[in-house]
């Protein structure tokens, strides 16, 4: 399996720009998680889906930010319009219904956000 | 609720010496209990993992952690440091009835030539 695929790996951006980041998560997984990694605030669950439904955005910053699953092997996050301190690395994630949110996690590589 | 307590945010070894790696956490149920890996501009990668069973768990690249109750505890040990191991530490902590992971704030170590 190739495990979990992000996109882009890197992408740095003008404040005010529409930011989208992707995500593929590993085939057969039900769930799927959006992170955010900093240095001040650390790895932070921005929200996560079960089955293509999100099931908890309590961690979503605010309004600027949405994400979406239209099927089981695709997730966008959008920040629109973006801020400076919105840079951070985000993080996808996903596991099995087996196991559940509870279980093993597997991440993708990060999408770094550089917003200027 | 749950949350995890990672004592330490940077640890320094030798090469060859033993790490530990010290978490803590809290649960009013009975925790499911991990450790993560990050190395450099990479994402996380599980190392271990206790869900039931056995309390002393092994896991990847020589590492091992115990759960204990009593000290409410899962500390990530390695008898001997490489330098390969210099990387970002994470903590988690789940239940079986619960819906999420609870990260602690990551441990740093840094292995000494």
């Amino acid at each position: 399996d190739a495990g979990v695929i992000q996109s882009p790996r890197h992408e740095v951006t003008e404040m005010g720009q529409e930011v989208t980041l992707r995500c593929k998560p590993i085939s057969g997984h039900d769930y799927l998680f959006w992170y955010r990694q900093t240095m001040m605030r650390g790895l932070e669950l921005l929200i996560y889906f079960n089955n293509n439904v999100p099931i908890d955005d309590s961690g979503m910053p605010e309004d600027r930010f949405s994400a979406k699953m239209p099927n089981a092997s695709f997730s966008t996050l959008k920040i629109q319009p973006s801020e400076p301190r919105d840079s951070a690395v985000y993080f996808c994630a996903s596991s099995t219904l087996a196991g559940g949110p509870r279980d093993t996690q597997y991440f993708g590589p990060g999408t770094r956000l550089t917003v200027l | 609720a749950q949350s995890v307590t990672q004592l330490g945010s940077h640890v320094s070894v030798s090469e060859g010496a033993l790490v530990l790696l010290r978490c803590n956490y809290s649960s009013s149920v009975p925790p499911y209990l991990f450790w993560y890996v990050q190395y450099p501009n990479q994402g996380l990668q599980l190392l271990l993992k206790y869900t039931t069973g056995a309390t002393l768990v092994k896991g990847i690249n020589g590492f091992e952690a115990e759960f204990k109750k009593s000290e409410t505890s899962f500390h990530l040990t390695k008898p001997s440091a490489h330098m390969s191991d210099a990387a970002e530490y994470f903590c988690a902590v789940s239940t079986n009835t619960g819906n999420q992971f609870y990260f602690g704030t990551g441990t740093s170590l840094t292995v000494i030539p």
